[in-house]
């Protein structure tokens, strides 16, 4: 049973450029959440899509989106980069849009901006 | 918005003794309760969680208790191991969707 599945697991990228970060759900769920986590803190909710819809977003601004396919998989999308981008992104799964059912954390991708 | 406290921030116990790591919430609706353990360089991983209508949950060696009075859960370990060392975050539901975490934990066990 796979579990949850992000690629890249690294990534350097330069100050203004556009960076997409790709999950995979565990099989069995349909909803992926996006969170961020800077170094030494707790994640922090970025957006969550299920039904291919983003349903909540957190406190991010609108250089983050992502999209959602039929597959149930996720892009998380940051364009205009900025040095407090950095941090490692992680993406959870979950059934039915609840989080109260269970999130399931992936690896995570680790973000460096210079 | 749904508020969550962790305590301590740094925990280190000799092998063989118990860890107890405490988390206080705002919202007294919030009605699920998980935990993770983060190791270094990996994602969180969900190693228990409660729901409001149960007092304590207990799976080997660790255990969670909630007090929805005065709205705070704890994570007890016992018996710890090494491999117990970890970074563990609580967390309560912020709205229907998504997870509003503690800063953490650092847990250190010696050897």
């Amino acid at each position: 049973d796979a579990g949850v599945t992000q690629s890249p697991t690294h990534l350097i990228k330069t100050r203004g450029q556009q960076v997409t970060l790709r999950c995979s759900p565990k099989s069995g769920h349909d909803t992926v959440s996006w969170y961020q986590q800077a170094l030494g803190q707790g994640p922090q909710f970025i957006f969550q899509y299920y039904e291919e819809e983003e349903r909540q977003r957190g406190n991010f601004p609108d250089r983050f989106s992502g999209h959602q396919f039929p597959n149930y998989s996720s892009e998380l999308n940051v364009n205009a980069l900025l040095l407090g981008d950095s941090a490692l992104y992680l993406c959870a799964s979950s059934l039915g849009g609840q989080a109260s059912f269970g999130q399931y954390f992936g690896p995570g991708t680790r973000l460096t901006v210079t | 918005g749904e508020n969550v406290e962790q305590h301590p921030s740094t925990l280190s116990v000799q092998e063989g003794d118990s860890a107890v790591i405490k988390c206080t919430y705002s919202d007294s609706a919030s009605n699920y309760f998980p935990w993770y353990k983060q190791e270094l360089g990996k994602g969180p991983q969900l190693i228990i969680d409660i729901r409001s209508n149960v007092g304590e949950k207990k799976d080997q060696r660790i255990a969670v208790t909630l007090n929805k009075t005065a709205k705070h859960f704890s994570l007890h370990i016992t018996e710890t191991q090494p491999e117990d060392s970890a970074v563990y975050f609580c967390a309560v539901p912020g709205g229907s969707e998504k997870l509003v975490f503690g800063k953490g934990t650092k847990l250190t066990v010696n050897p």
